[in-house]
């Protein structure tokens, strides 16, 4: 089955500054990877999303890359804000059939 | 996006009894609905997929009875915690799947559940 891994587990950031999230996938076969933020209490929100056939996606502060070759996609915040403070998940699907998560990046942007 | 509507968001029961969480796809009809658990700090955990009209398939190592899964229309699914324990305490969420293709998935707010 598919095995996603996510790191780093925790992140501190200064306000302003960038924040990466990394993800690496092991199923080929997988062609939708979802970014989830979760703040405590609340289930998990989807902020973008990226497909097999695009390589980089971007909404506003947010954008997503991935590298089918190598099996891993990223996030990337900029001008991070307090709001961004949240855990976020990758997950990694083949056409919707079952969703694989990572474990979890809790962010912290310190103001 | 969608909106999937999950309820309660938080409910307490004694040992013993049974408890049903309700999710609702608002918007949208869904033929794919997933169960997840969630332990604090940690990632999700797939507990079954619920299919419209047919058995839920639970992952290995979820008792089927004791965690039952109806999925009767196009917008509704339930899980119903049967003969609950204090282990059972947990935050379970529900997720359906939208989209072309049905690939996005939406979560509800989760249900906080406390067994004392």
């Amino acid at each position: 089955g598919e095995n996603v891994e996510q790191h780093p587990s925790t992140l501190s950031v200064q306000e302003g500054d960038s924040a990466v999230i990394k993800c690496t996938y092991s199923d080929s076969a997988s062609n939708y990877f979802p970014w989830y933020k979760q703040e405590l209490g609340k289930g998990p929100q989807l902020i973008i999303d990226i497909r097999s056939n695009v390589g980089e996606k971007k909404d506003q502060r947010i954008a997503v890359t991935l590298n089918k070759t190598a099996k891993h996609f990223s996030l990337h915040i900029t001008e991070t804000q307090p709001e961004d403070s949240a855990v976020y998940f990758c997950a990694a699907s083949r056409s919707g059939n079952q969703f694989y998560f990572g474990t979890g990046t809790s962010l912290t942007v310190i103001p | 996006g969608a909106v999937v509507s999950q309820h309660p968001s938080r409910v307490i029961c004694k040992s013993g009894t049974s408890v049903k969480i309700e999710c609702r796809s608002l918007d949208f009809q869904a033929t794919t609905m997933f169960w997840y658990r969630q332990f604090p700090k940690k990632s999700l955990m797939l507990m079954a997929t619920s299919n419209e009209g047919s058995k839920a398939t639970y992952e290995q190592g979820v008792e089927k009875d004791k965690f039952l899964i109806n999925h009767a229309s196009l917008t509704l699914s339930t899980l119903t915690v049967t003969s609950a324990h204090p282990e059972d305490s947990s935050f379970y969420i529900c997720s359906a799947l939208v989209g072309p293709g049905n690939t996005e998935a939406f979560f509800g707010q989760g249900t906080r559940l406390t067994v004392v």
